[in-house]
């Protein structure tokens, strides 16, 4: 079955604990993507991937970093994770950003809380 | 999720209506536009999209209109029923950008 998953789907940390977030697609999509959704801002960009190795700053990059080291997976990791980055954060890919398809997939979303 | 939801507008259909969800983009120079379905607890869903060079595209029950002269998208959904119920969200790329830009959202809730 096509799908992005996302481990883990809840999380409860500390402030300043480092977390990773792990993403991966078995789509053998180029493009991939985080995203963090809040009540009344909707989906906002984190970091894209165009390809391995190719990772590039989105709208809320702060506090974030991200690899891509092999195709199909995109980890989120915070390094110092602090309150406003309780949020629900959703990984997607789709096949290119190229005008053939830009038809993203999401994963079910990373529900963290920071106290 | 849940909460994801509670500070957008709402639009109420009864079910079989017919359903018209509106979105104003922002940037003239988009030129590509996707729209999303979100249930509660997933993640956003394609649903269709459309490319500036059109005005109108039709899927299963579902069809976009594009009005590039007031920056409007919109899109119908046809014999709404209780599975619709859902958060949509519309998304423009730029052109020669490589990040969407996702609008807010709106609740349909679908009346029994």
């Amino acid at each position: 079955e096509a799908q992005v998953t996302q481990n883990p789907r809840y999380l409860i940390t500390v402030t300043g604990k480092k977390l990773t977030v792990t993403c991966s697609q078995n789509m053998n999509h180029e493009y991939m993507s985080w995203y963090r959704q809040d009540p009344g801002l909707g989906l906002r960009q984190i970091y894209y991937s165009m390809n391995v190795e190719v990772t590039d700053k989105g709208d809320v990059p702060e506090g974030y970093k991200v690899s891509r080291k092999e195709k199909r997976n995109f980890p989120l990791i915070l390094e110092s994770p602090s309150p406003n980055q309780t949020s629900l954060y959703f990984c997607a890919s789709s096949l290119s950003r190229g005008l053939s398809s830009y038809e993203q997939y999401f994963g079910p979303g990373t529900r963290l809380t920071v106290t | 999720g849940e909460s994801v939801g509670l500070h957008l507008p709402t639009l109420s259909v009864q079910e079989g209506d017919n359903s018209i969800i509106n979105c104003a983009y922002s940037n003239s120079a988009s030129d590509y536009f996707i729209w999303y379905k979100q249930e509660s607890g997933k993640g956003p869903q394609f649903i269709i999209d459309i490319r500036s060079n059109m005005d109108k595209r039709q899927g299963q029950r579902v069809t976009v209109l594009l009005n590039k002269t007031v920056k409007h998208l919109s899109l119908q959904i046809a014999a709404t029923q209780p599975g619709d119920s859902a958060v949509y969200f519309c998304a423009e790329l730029p052109r020669g950008d490589d990040k969407i830009i996702f609008g807010k959202g709106t609740r349909l809730h679908i009346l029994p």
